[in-house]
């Protein structure tokens, strides 16, 4: 399979609804990033996780290595979250060299 | 801040002409990659380059050429512009090491006539 699956591939939510992204593995990772794909086509980081969970704001991601998944959790979504939401890992032979292999994306469309 | 600046932002070009994307970083970041989007597909790391003059092929390497003439810049050559080429192709900086984030420019979008 893909080294790295993201689920689902498509979301809709109404304004305030509280939803989650998944990422899952074949294979051990060593760390996750997530990006949000605005409208303009630019990638932004939204987290990067060694291991555990970090928080920002409405966002909060949890990176589990030796379960092999990574969580994206939106809580009371907001019009400006649309978009394309990527994971992306750095598996262990990628060194120091920042490879990551891309899931590919969840497309997120929240709606008033 | 800093900024990555991808030019052209549409590159039109015809079927077996040499196209080439550029890419500049002031982040004075010492790695850049080069990655291309396919609809349905997501990213694929075409090259990248861990300092200036350096060069690595990633997973889809073949019929690209590219160059790091300087540590801010990063160029991408298509060598025979085909069809099924088109895509988005998207550029990205970082520090060397890891625990380091990737930072994205806006992106070229290759048409092929």
């Amino acid at each position: 399979g893909m080294p790295v699956e993201q689920n689902p591939p498509a979301l809709s939510l109404y304004e305030g609804a509280d939803s989650g992204l998944r990422c899952n593995f074949s294979t051990t990772m060593k760390s996750v990033q997530w990006f949000q794909q605005n409208h303009r086509g630019r990638l932004i980081t939204l987290f990067y996780l060694a291991q555990g969970t970090k928080e920002n704001g409405r966002l909060k991601s949890t990176f589990n290595s030796k379960e092999r998944y990574s969580t994206l959790h939106i809580k009371d979504a907001q019009l400006e979250d649309s978009g394309t939401y990527f994971c992306a890992a750095e598996g262990q032979e990628a060194g120091n060299t920042r490879k990551l292999i891309f899931g590919l994306g969840t497309t997120l469309q929240v709606q008033p | 801040g800093g900024i990555i600046t991808q030019t052209p932002k549409f590159l039109i070009g015809q079927e077996g002409q040499k196209l080439t994307l550029k890419c500049q970083q002031n982040f004075n970041h010492d790695t850049m990659y080069w990655y291309r989007q396919d609809s349905g597909k997501g990213l694929r790391l075409i090259y990248y380059s861990i300092t200036e003059n350096d060069l690595q092929k990633g997973d889809l390497s073949e019929g690209y050429d590219a160059s790091r003439e300087k540590k801010s810049s990063f160029s991408l050559t298509v060598t025979s512009a085909q069809k099924n080429e088109m895509a988005v192709f998207l550029c990205a900086s970082s520090i060397i090491g890891s625990g380091n984030t990737l930072y994205f420019g806006e992106g070229s979008r290759l048409i092929v006539v």
